[in-house]
C-alpha cells in the first residue's frame, strides 16, 4: 500500500521562485493536510482541507495556497519562495472524525537560498 | 484554542531504564489524544491513541484529565526507541477535526 506520496522528496529553490508540492493518497480519506516541520517547533498546519472541495487556513498559511484538486491529492503552492519557507512539510490524510489519527507522507525537504 | 506542550525538548536515558515523556494539553470540550513517533529523517507514524488504550512497542501512556495530561512510559527503554516524539492532540473544529501537535522531545537510549 502506497498510503501517502509526496512528491519531490528534496528541492532547492532560490528567493522568488515559486513551485508546487504534490501529494496524494490512496486510501480514500476525505480529509487532506499539509504541515511544516521546524526544529523546536514541532509541527504546525498550514492549511488543511476537511472533504473534497473545501479548504482552510491552519495556524501559519502566509505566503502558501493549496489547491485539492480531487479526493486523492491536495497540493501546496508557494508563489515567491523565501528563506523562511525553508523547513519540511509533511502532507498527512485521514479519516472523517477524530479518533483514527492522521496518515503522513514521507516529507519534502525544502531549503530556499 | 487547543494547545499541546511537551516541556522537554531533549531526553536521554540509559538502556533498561525508565523513560517517561511529559505531554500536557489545554482543550475547553474532550480531548482526543495521540502519540506519534518519528524516526531519523523518516515520516512521522501513529504510535498510540488514548481512545484504544493499546500498548505498541511497550509504551503506555495514560490520559488524566485532572492534571490535563498524557505522558507517555515505557518500564525499560531500547537503544531502537531513539527517535523524535511527539504529542497531539484532535480538537473538533466547525470546519472539521485537527491535530495540533507539541513541540516534539528528542529522546536518545544509550548503550
Amino acid at each position: 500500500n502506497a498510503g501517502v506520496t509526496q512528491t519531490p522528496k528534496f528541492q532547492v529553490l532560490k528567493t522568488g521562485q515559486s513551485m508546487t508540492l504534490q501529494c496524494a493518497q490512496d486510501m480514500n480519506h476525505n480529509s487532506m493536510y499539509w504541515y511544516r516541520q521546524d526544529p523546536g517547533m514541532g509541527l504546525r498546519l498550514i492549511y488543511y482541507s476537511a472533504s473534497e472541495g473545501t479548504t482552510d487556513k491552519g495556524e501559519v498559511p502566509n505566503g502558501y495556497n493549496v489547491s485539492r484538486l480531487n479526493k486523492r491529492e491536495f497540493s501546496l503552492r508557494l508563489e515567491s519562495a523565501a528563506p523562511s519557507q525553508t523547513s519540511v512539510y509533511f502532507c498527512a490524510s485521514s479519516e472523517v472524525g477524530r479518533s483514527y489519527g492522521y496518515t503522513f507522507g514521507s516529507g519534502t525537504r525544502l531549503t530556499v537560498v | 484554542a487547543q494547545r499541546v506542550t511537551q516541556p522537554e525538548k531533549l531526553l536521554s536515558v540509559f538502556k533498561g531504564a525508565p523513560v517517561e515523556l511529559k505531554c500536557n494539553y489545554s482543550y475547553s470540550g474532550s480531548p482526543e489524544l495521540f502519540w506519534y513517533v518519528q524516526y531519523s529523517r523518516q515520516r512521522l507514524q501513529l504510535l498510540l491513541r488514548h481512545i484504544s488504550r493499546e500498548s505498541i512497542k511497550g509504551f503506555t501512556a495514560d490520559l488524566n484529565k485532572g492534571e490535563t495530561s498524557f505522558h507517555l512510559k515505557k518500564p525499560f527503554a531500547q537503544e531502537e526507541d531513539s527517535a523524535m516524539y511527539y504529542c497531539a492532540l484532535s480538537g473538533w473544529e466547525t470546519s472539521g477535526s485537527r491535530l495540533t501537535f507539541g513541540e516534539g522531545t528528542q529522546l536518545t537510549v544509550n548503550p
